[in-house]
């Protein structure tokens, strides 16, 4: 119950497209859901974050969409940029808690 | 903000050696995480400090390793004796945390750990 589960394993996308990484989670006691971006070399860096009390929410070519009665969610990447390569970490927590459990990351290569 | 400072960035040891991975997190963070990344298990969560104190330890692998945070400022976590297992890259994470809500966590670049 306290897994969150996410696809693809890894994702190639041509530049300008749409870029799509899906997450699902359990425990319905979750409140809070991140996505993480990591470059090589480097450690994850918070993204995008939504709660559940919105459906959507948009920073830039960056939306997450939320689904709560299927307790799934989304990364969206318009437009995606050879910049965008990276690897996708999803995460959910229950905001009061330090634990944050993380998907199995998604590896996106944007193909110039 | 220098952001949360790691070393060694690298570390090549010979199995039984003792390691010692260093942190120091964002000024005014009062929440420190150690990570380990590895291809097979992800990202795991070894340890987790508040206040300098250990919270919650669950993660850590086995009494080879050991975490310790002696002030706000600094952190180490000490693999003895080191094996090849333990290769990873180590993470050291801060974050605020303020009442019951804990703020982002903000991670550092890691420390590419390789037992050899």
């Amino acid at each position: 119950q306290q897994q969150v589960k996410q696809s693809p394993q890894s994702l190639i996308v041509q530049k300008g497209g749409i870029s799509i990484i899906n997450c699902a989670y359990e425990n319905t006691a979750f409140d809070y859901f991140p996505w993480y971006q990591q470059f090589p070399g480097k450690g994850p860096a918070l993204l995008i974050a939504i709660r559940p009390d919105v459906s959507e929410k948009k920073e830039g070519r960056f939306t997450i969409s939320f689904n709560k009665s299927a307790k799934q969610f989304s990364l969206h990447i318009m437009d995606s940029q050879p910049g965008d390569s990276a690897t996708y970490f999803c995460a959910a927590s229950i905001d009061s808690n330090y634990q944050l459990i993380w998907g199995a990351g998604t590896k996106l290569i944007i193909k110039p | 903000d220098a952001g949360v400072i790691q070393s060694p960035r690298h570390e090549v040891t010979e199995m039984g050696q003792e390691v010692t991975l260093r942190c120091k997190p964002i000024s005014g963070h009062n929440s420190l995480f150690w990570y380990r990344q590895t291809m097979m298990r992800g990202l795991e969560l070894l340890i987790y400090f508040n206040n300098n104190v250990p919270i919650d330890d669950s993660g850590m692998p086995e009494d080879r390793f050991s975490a310790k945070m002696p002030n706000a400022s600094f952190s180490t976590l000490k693999i003895q004796p080191s094996e090849p297992r333990d290769s990873a890259v180590y993470f050291c994470a801060s974050s605020l945390r303020r009442g019951n809500l804990l703020e982002t966590q903000y991670f550092g670049p890691g420390t590419r750990l390789l037992v050899l």
